[in-house]
């Protein structure tokens, strides 16, 4: 089983924060990296997917990066909102197109 | 309006009692999995299916089975539900691309308990 690790866990900011939490993979083998976001109640819904090193994609005020070399993605959210609060998963391809997903981090957007 | 669609989406069962979990996709997409999703544990892949007839077990294949007949469907079998298959399903699919920068749909889910 591949080792897909996300943090922090969970994380409180408050209504404009910045932040950013990270995803660690293994960096053998990699073909993408994905990023997921799921609201309570709801289903994941892609953000962003990333095959290349040095990728950087954005969405919004939503960024990621992608080192493959070192194994990890960072996922940065600019001027947090209350509608941003959700888990945000990242998930790790390898050539047998198989999905590993990390356990997750869950962001609560104070107003 | 393209969607991944699931059935039922809640079920309570007894253990033993065979079970089919439906997945049903509009988009034409070639890949298709299954997942469980636990507390503590995230997503896990039960199965995979790159198109009709091709299925690969994911991280937790044991006790499901699946099939792949037609492109649009991709059903979960439970064959003898026990309670540690208590949890949270869910069906995704997608195109598939040599590079894996596919975007997986999610259904909505379907929560399962086995007493």
């Amino acid at each position: 089983i591949l080792n897909v690790e996300q943090s922090p866990q969970s994380l409180h900011v408050q209504e404009g924060d910045s932040t950013n939490f990270t995803c660690s993979f293994p960096s053998s083998n990699f073909y993408a990296l994905h990023w997921y976001r799921w609201e309570t109640a709801k289903s994941p819904e892609a953000l962003f997917v990333m095959t290349l090193n040095g990728d950087e994609k954005k969405k919004g005020r939503i960024s990621a990066t992608l080192n493959t070399k070192e194994g990890y993605s960072y996922l940065y959210i600019k001027g947090s909102q209350p509608e941003d609060s959700a888990t945000y998963l990242c998930a790790f391809s390898n050539a047998g197109n198989m999905l590993t997903f990390g356990g997750g981090t869950r962001l609560m957007v104070k107003p | 309006e393209a969607q991944v669609t699931q059935n039922p989406r809640y079920l309570i069962t007894v253990t033993g009692k065979k079970l089919t979990v439906t997945c049903s996709q509009n988009m034409n997409h070639e890949y298709m999995s299954w997942y469980r999703q636990d507390p503590g544990l995230g997503l896990r892949q039960i199965y995979y299916s790159m198109n009709v007839e091709v299925t690969d077990k994911g991280d937790v294949p044991e006790g499901y089975k699946v099939s792949r007949k037609e492109k649009r469907n991709f059903p979960l079998i439970l064959e003898s539900p026990s309670p540690n298959q208590t949890s949270l399903y869910f069906c995704a699919s997608s195109l598939l691309r040599t590079d894996h920068s596919y975007e997986q749909y999610f259904g909505p889910g379907t929560r399962l308990t086995v007493t």
